[in-house]
C-alpha cells in the first residue's frame, strides 16, 4: 500500500460543477499537508496548504482529518482552466524530512 | 525573482552512456530536491540538500545515481550507464528552509530519454 493514496480520476466534470478530491495518508507522524497542481508537461505548483481548521481560498477548500488520516480538497464552480492533476502531498519528519507525493488525480472540465 | 531553473530542458542519450542535469534554485534557498517522474505516474523522491548537512539519499533507486551541491547552490544529479528505465522527466525544488511547512517551489524538469 502506497504511503500517500489518491483516486486516479480522471474525473469529468461540467463548467460550473462542484467537483471534491479525497487523499487518504497512512503515516501518523505526517506533520504538514499541501494540495499541488500540475498541468499537463509542466512542473507542479503549490495551490494551498492544508490546515486541521481548514482553509478556503476563493473556489477551493481544503480539509484535514488527522483522526481520519484524510485530507480533502473541494472546487466549486469548476473553470475550464482548472482542467489539471492535483497532486496530494505530506511531509514528515522522522529520521530526517520526508516528502511523499501522492500519484495524483486526473480533472477534465468541459464546456 | 528568478525562480528554479534546470538544464537541459531535454536530453536524449544512449544506452549506457552517463548524463548529468544541473539544477540551479533559488537564491536564499537552503534546501533543494531532486525526484522523477516517469510518464503518467506520481513523484519519487530521489535525494535532499539542507546546508551543510548530509544529504539525504534514500530515495537513489541505484548506485548508478549520484548528486553534488556545491557551495550550497548549484546541484548536479549524475546518471552513470543509463538504461532505458531511466527515462523520465528530472525535477528539481528548491525551498526557503527545512521545516515541513516550507513550500518547494520546482524548476521545469529536465526530460531524459535513454535510447
Amino acid at each position: 500500500r502506497k504511503e500517500v493514496e489518491q483516486d486516479p480520476g480522471p474525473f469529468n466534470v461540467p463548467e460550473g460543477a462542484t467537483v471534491a478530491f479525497n487523499c487518504t495518508y497512512s503515516n501518523s507522524a505526517s506533520q504538514a499537508f499541501f494540495w499541488y497542481r500540475q498541468d499537463c508537461r509542466k512542473e507542479p505548483k503549490l495551490l494551498m496548504s492544508v490546515y486541521s481548521s481548514g482553509n478556503e481560498d476563493g473556489r477551493f477548500t481544503a480539509q484535514l482529518n488527522r483522526a481520519s488520516q484524510y485530507i480533502s480538497l473541494l472546487i466549486r464552480d469548476s473553470k475550464l482552466s482548472d482542467s489539471a492533476t492535483y497532486l496530494c502531498v505530506v511531509r514528515r519528519n522522522t529520521g530526517g524530512f520526508k516528502t511523499i507525493f501522492g500519484a495524483g488525480t486526473r480533472l477534465f472540465v468541459k464546456a | 525573482g528568478a525562480g528554479v531553473s534546470q538544464s537541459p530542458s531535454n536530453k536524449v542519450t544512449e544506452k549506457g552512456k552517463d548524463v548529468e542535469l544541473r539544477c540551479d534554485p533559488i537564491s536564499g534557498h537552503t534546501a533543494l530536491y531532486w525526484y522523477r517522474q516517469s510518464l503518467g505516474q506520481g513523484l519519487e523522491f530521489l535525494i535532499y540538500f539542507q546546508g551543510n548537512s548530509a544529504p539525504d539519499k534514500s530515495g537513489l533507486p541505484s548506485d548508478r545515481f549520484s548528486a553534488e551541491r556545491t557551495g550550497g547552490s548549484v546541484s548536479t544529479l549524475t546518471i552513470q550507464r543509463t538504461q532505458q528505465e531511466d527515462s523520465a522527466v528530472y525535477l528539481c525544488a528548491s525551498s526557503l528552509g527545512r521545516g515541513a511547512s516550507y513550500e518547494q517551489y520546482f524548476g521545469p524538469g529536465t526530460r531524459l530519454t535513454v535510447t
